[in-house]
């Protein structure tokens, strides 16, 4: 198993660009989030889904957006990137959260100028 | 809302040092809490998963212990090596849907 994977790694974008930060999974996982680590503020969860075409905002949603086609694929979409959107975002899937653990992509790592 | 703290915010230890990381969180209707690792520029690892229901969890030189009622988790690792520096992280689960609420981090050094 691949595990959770995530594309690209690293990604410089300019203000006002859009852009779409791949998340993957090969383990029939059913839930899956999107969190982005910022010094100082830890890690938020901006959007995350319970199962395909299902999902739902967390605690930073404003200026993204996502879907869920199939179980496993779950893309985060950037809007209009701003540069308050600089940060690194992690991927994360569980089968079933409350008695399961949760495996974490390697993150990417996102700057806007 | 559910707030989660972790004290210290960074700890040295030398080698071989038994050692305590602290997570208090604020509200104690959480479906379990997790402990995590993160290795510099990567992602993270679950070390531990405590169900509501218990009150510790081991795994080799790592155990886990949960007090719902007072807000609070320890992580005590054993016989503490280099290999273990890295920062570590709690979360609590506070919905069934997947919203993890996570501390701040503590930031380990272990010393040879």
């Amino acid at each position: 198993n691949a595990g959770v994977t995530q594309t690209p790694k690293f990604q410089v974008l300019k203000t006002g660009q859009s852009m779409t930060l791949q998340c993957a999974q090969d383990m029939n996982h059913e839930y899956m989030s999107w969190y982005r680590q910022d010094p100082g503020m830890g890690l938020r969860l901006i959007h995350y889904s319970v199962g395909a075409g299902i999902t739902d905002q967390g605690e930073v949603p404003n200026g993204y957006n996502v879907s869920r086609s199939t179980t496993e694929d779950f893309p985060l979409r950037l809007l209009s990137a701003a540069p308050s959107q600089t940060s690194v975002y992690f991927c994360a899937s569980s089968y079933y959260p409350v008695t399961d653990t949760q495996y974490f992509g390697p993150g990417t790592r996102l700057t806007v100028l | 809302k559910q707030e989660v703290t972790q004290i210290p915010a960074a700890l040295s230890v030398p080698e071989g040092e038994n050692l305590v990381l602290n997570c208090s969180f604020t509200d104690s209707a959480i479906y379990n809490l997790q402990w995590f690792r993160q290795d510099p520029g990567k992602g993270l690892t679950s070390l531990l998963l405590i169900q509501s229901s218990q009150r510790e969890q081991t795994s080799g030189r790592l155990n886990a212990s949960l007090d719902k009622s007072s807000g609070r988790s320890t992580l005590y690792i054993a016989a503490s090596q280099p290999g273990d520096s890295a920062t570590y992280l709690c979360a609590v689960l506070v919905n069934a849907g997947n919203m993890l609420t996570f501390g701040g981090g503590t930031r380990l050094m272990v010393k040879p």
